[in-house]
């Protein structure tokens, strides 16, 4: 099947300073790409959706400022955390679609803030 | 109340033993998927359906459109098929249920 990865899996750093994360895939394009976070013991909940080439559309609750979102080519996309605090600590996970609608997800990247 | 809701919340079994999972919804959708997570988090999409009935391996899934319901059943269980097994529903975006966490004891 399709593979989806994601850079880096584990991350540590210090509050204020930004992450980025990566999301590429890796045998498609990737018209969509998806990204999700996840607390503990709670289910994914969608952050935003982006399409290649024009700007994320962010969930409700989502600060479009802190979670910056970049879908420039068709099989890379990339989440930065802008001054990440502890309470953005979680696991995130990206998902990308081609032209079916089976999303594929990527592995995971855990983020702790200290 | 959630608009995909999965039962049970937590599953113990013994190896052998056939499990079914159930996840009910109450929205339109296009298409239902049942996903795997592993402790380290990775996810694995298992089945994606919008009709009927698929068969993976030792896996099968179905669905009922009318009632809104799909199960999971994981014939002749074996302790790597512990994961938490999560159902999601295409709305034009995927929404998730809470997961359904199953140990299989050897």
């Amino acid at each position: 099947g399709a593979v989806v990865s994601q850079h880096p899996s584990r991350v540590i750093c210090k509050s204020g300073t930004s992450v980025k994360i990566e999301c590429r895939s890796l045998d498609f394009q990737a018209t969509t790409m998806f990204w999700y976070r996840q607390f503990p013991k709670q289910s994914l909940m969608l952050m935003a959706t982006s399409n290649e080439g024009s700007k994320a559309t962010y969930e409700q609750g989502v600060e479009k400022d802190k979670f910056l979102i970049n879908h420039a080519s068709l099989t890379l996309s990339t989440l930065t955390v802008t001054s990440a605090h502890p309470e953005d600590s979680s696991f995130y996970i990206c998902s990308a679609k081609g032209v079916t609608d089976t999303q594929y997800f990527g592995p995971g990247t855990r983020l702790t803030v200290l | 109340k959630n608009e995909v809701e999965q039962s049970p919340q937590n599953l113990t079994a013994q190896e052998g033993e056939f499990i079914t999972i159930n996840c009910s919804y109450s929205v339109g959708i296009s298409a239902l998927h049942w996903l795997q997570q592993h402790p380290g988090g990775g996810i694995v999409s298992l089945f994606m359906l919008s009709s009927g009935k698929k068969k993976h391996g030792r896996l099968i899934a179905t669905i009922n459109i009318q009632e809104k319901h799909s199960s999971l059943h994981i014939t002749a269980s074996h302790p790597r098929d512990s994961a938490v097994y999560i159902c999601a529903v295409n709305t034009g975006k995927l929404i998730f249920g809470q997961g359904t966490t199953l140990q299989v004891k050897p």
